[in-house]
């Protein structure tokens, strides 16, 4: 374990679902990050959280929410997405970048 | 702006030979160098990181990499690769002036072979 946890570990869902990936950290980090990796794009940087706020949001499609309501925790809420939205969902965290990012071991989602 | 570059999408070797794979960065002031390693269906391990001080750099599992300025590169490297080390590997930069944003490379995909 790497002191960052994502919650579920694969998940299954339909165009028309509504569902939310889970990341917990209790590394004492200030920062948390969501990421979107597949076949055509390694590290695709989706949110920057600093604080409890969002202060990066890269021309992601509305279909995908996230929600940061504490420094502990984030989450990504999804909805009516489509099949080209699976891939593997990376959170990761980080207090100073002298120390790098810490991931946790992603969510793999299918969208049928 | 700060960016990195991994010229190889994938590095084939034979168990117990050298490791090499390419890295470099582009950054408007001194750079913080990271290597992250990332299993099937994992997330990404670190792996070392250049901060300040010597150039040559030592980290989990037998890896090293080298700062060079003048080429603004760091390769990492590992003297004898092991099947175990077939992974993808990503080499990110910071901007020590850009707050903590890290910028990673496109990743390589190591495969060692027996």
């Amino acid at each position: 374990e790497t002191g960052v946890t994502q919650t579920p570990r694969h998940l299954v869902m339909g165009m028309t679902n509504k569902k939310s990936l889970k990341c917990e950290q209790h590394l004492g980090h200030n920062a948390m990050y969501w990421y979107k990796q597949s076949a055509k794009k390694p590290l695709e940087l989706m949110f920057v959280y600093s604080l409890e706020e969002r202060v990066e949001n890269n021309s992601v499609p509305s279909r995908f929410s996230p929600e940061c309501p504490n420094s502990s925790h984030l989450f990504l809420h999804l909805h009516t997405l489509q099949p080209e939205d699976s891939a593997l969902y990376l959170c990761a965290s980080s207090q100073d970048s002298l120390y790098g990012y810490t991931f946790g071991s992603g969510t793999r989602l299918t969208v049928v | 702006a700060q960016s990195v570059a991994q010229p190889e999408d994938q590095v084939n070797v034979a168990e117990g030979n050298p490791l090499t794979v390419k890295c470099t960065y582009s950054v408007s002031g001194n750079p913080y160098l990271f290597w992250y390693v990332q299993y099937p269906n994992r997330g990404l391990q670190f792996l070392l990181k250049y901060i300040t001080g010597d150039n040559l750099v030592k980290g989990s599992y037998g890896f090293e990499a080298e700062f060079n300025k003048s080429q603004t590169s760091f390769h990492l490297k590992k003297p004898s690769a092991l099947v175990s080390d077939s992974a993808l590997y990503f080499c990110a930069v910071r901007d020590r002036t850009a707050g903590n944003k890290l910028t990673f490379g496109g990743g390589t995909r190591v495969l060692v072979k027996p």
